[in-house]
């Protein structure tokens, strides 16, 4: 089993749609959790961080169950620049150190 | 944040070369990383970049194969040794800001290598 797994994708969208990615991870003692965005050719960019049950910005959503060890990034009103690829990140390290994982990213298509 | 510089952007290079890869951060920062990102692929973490001490190689990943400097607390870099195809990948950097979430990282623009 992979240490974070992601819905493969890709999700072709309508602008103003509402879409949801999933993420499961393994490690039940990791603590923190991201979300970033990655387009094509760049670096991945930071959209969200969760430390407790969730975190909101905007039309952005990350909600984090740790007994089902599951994350999720809602984007509401999709805009044709949010168009790009996800990254699940979990934090697996411990006591100051840290390791990030990433999942293989979820492709998002958001069309006029 | 952190704003994070690398270079080269890119570079070709020849089989059984070695190319270095430098990383600036803007200011000082507790830790640096560096990943790779294979074609097509998520990232994978080489190693932590340690400052004044040897790197900490993840498995898989060796120091004769991809040396690791970090002389301070702004600066880093990365050489691949005796290239070869295979090693054809994206390779960033990341650090983590010294306040606030330390466990946050932020990611330079990346380094392009192909090796011929």
């Amino acid at each position: 089993r992979k240490e974070v797994e992601q819905d493969p994708g890709p999700f072709n969208v309508p602008e103003g749609a509402t879409v949801a990615f999933n993420c499961t991870y393994s490690n039940s003692a990791s603590q923190s959790f991201f979300w970033y965005r990655q387009d094509c050719r760049k670096e991945p960019k930071l959209l969200m961080s969760v430390y407790s049950s969730g975190n909101e910005d905007g039309r952005f959503t990350a909600q984090l169950n740790r007994a089902s060890q599951y994350i999720s990034l809602l984007i509401r009103d999709s805009k044709l620049s949010d168009s790009a690829t996800y990254l699940c990140v979990v934090n697996v390290g411990s006591g100051g150190y840290n390791k990030l994982i990433f999942g293989a990213g979820t492709r998002l298509a958001v069309h006029p | 944040s952190a704003v994070i510089s690398q270079k080269p952007s890119r570079d070709i290079c020849q089989r059984g070369t070695s190319l270095t890869i430098q990383c600036q951060v803007d200011s000082q920062v507790t830790m640096m990383f560096w990943y790779r990102q294979q074609p097509g692929q998520s990232l994978t973490l080489i190693a932590t970049a340690n400052q004044g001490s040897e790197a900490t190689y993840e498995s898989g990943f060796v120091i004769d194969k991809f040396p690791i400097s970090r002389p301070n607390l702004t600066f880093s870099t990365l050489t691949v040794s005796n290239m070869s195809p295979e090693d054809s990948s994206i390779y960033l950097c990341s650090a983590n800001p010294s306040a606030g979430a330390t466990d946050t990282q932020y990611f330079g623009p990346g380094t392009r290598l192909t090796v011929l």
